[in-house]
């Protein structure tokens, strides 16, 4: 069965600080990958995608993330956060089986002064 | 393009009453999800539509939970009984097909008293 765990609930960095936001999948075939950022009372938001091809993909707001076949890993980084960052954000599979999403618990970020 | 808009945004509803909730979806998607967010569950899915056809509602409480598409602009979700474990965040999401991302909105707050 697949499923996406993200270990870190929450994490707090500093302005200005780099940042990783792990997260873990499993799925038998090569998945199709996503971030997404929850602002507070706010829907989700694409933050970027992974589908095939350069493992290292660009998103919006200067996030990245890196896929790893071997390490079953898509973890998010931002080189330098802004407070703005502040947020929760997913990290997500898609079972292009069913065409169902599969969601990990989410990780608040807090980026403090 | 106004996103997916969902409606009401916040709504409050006693115990044993019905509760609908509305999903207008990003015109031409052909796609619409439902997810339901809490803190100690986090994301679950509950149902999805394809060109307005049910295709896997397996996250949907048998009982008191259905959800239809009777055209391609708009979805509801409809809770009878409420409980106040039905208390949550719904989100509907639509996308441009199955295997693309989902575009979500911003989720109406239910709350069950």
């Amino acid at each position: 069965a697949q499923s996406v765990t993200q270990p870190d609930a929450r994490v707090t960095v500093s302005e200005g600080a780099s940042l990783q936001l792990r997260c873990k999948y499993s799925y038998s075939a090569t998945p199709y990958l996503f971030w997404y950022v929850q602002y507070p009372r706010q829907g989700l938001q694409l933050l970027l995608k992974y589908y095939s091809g350069d493992p290292v993909v660009q998103g919006v707001n200067s996030f990245e993330a890196e896929f790893s076949k071997s390490n079953s890993s898509f973890h998010l980084q931002k080189a330098s956060v802004h407070w703005s960052d502040s947020a929760v954000y997913f990290c997500a599979l898609l079972n292009t089986g069913n065409y169902k999403y599969v969601f990990g618990a989410g990780t608040r970020l807090k980026v403090i002064a | 393009n106004a996103g997916v808009i969902q409606t009401p945004r916040h709504k409050v509803t006693g115990k044993g009453q019905e509760a609908t909730l509305w999903c207008e979806p990003i015109s031409g998607h052909s796609a619409v999800f439902w997810y339901r967010q809490t803190i100690v569950q986090g994301l679950e899915f509950l149902t999805y539509f394809r060109n307005q056809a049910p295709i896997d509602d397996s996250g949907m409480p048998k009982e008191r939970f259905s959800a239809q598409m009777p055209n391609q602009s708009h979805s509801t979700l409809k809770i009878q009984s409420t409980q106040p474990q039905d208390s949550a965040v719904y989100l509907c999401a639509s996308s441009l097909d199955s295997g693309t991302e989902v575009f979500f909105g911003k989720g109406t707050r239910l709350t069950v008293v």
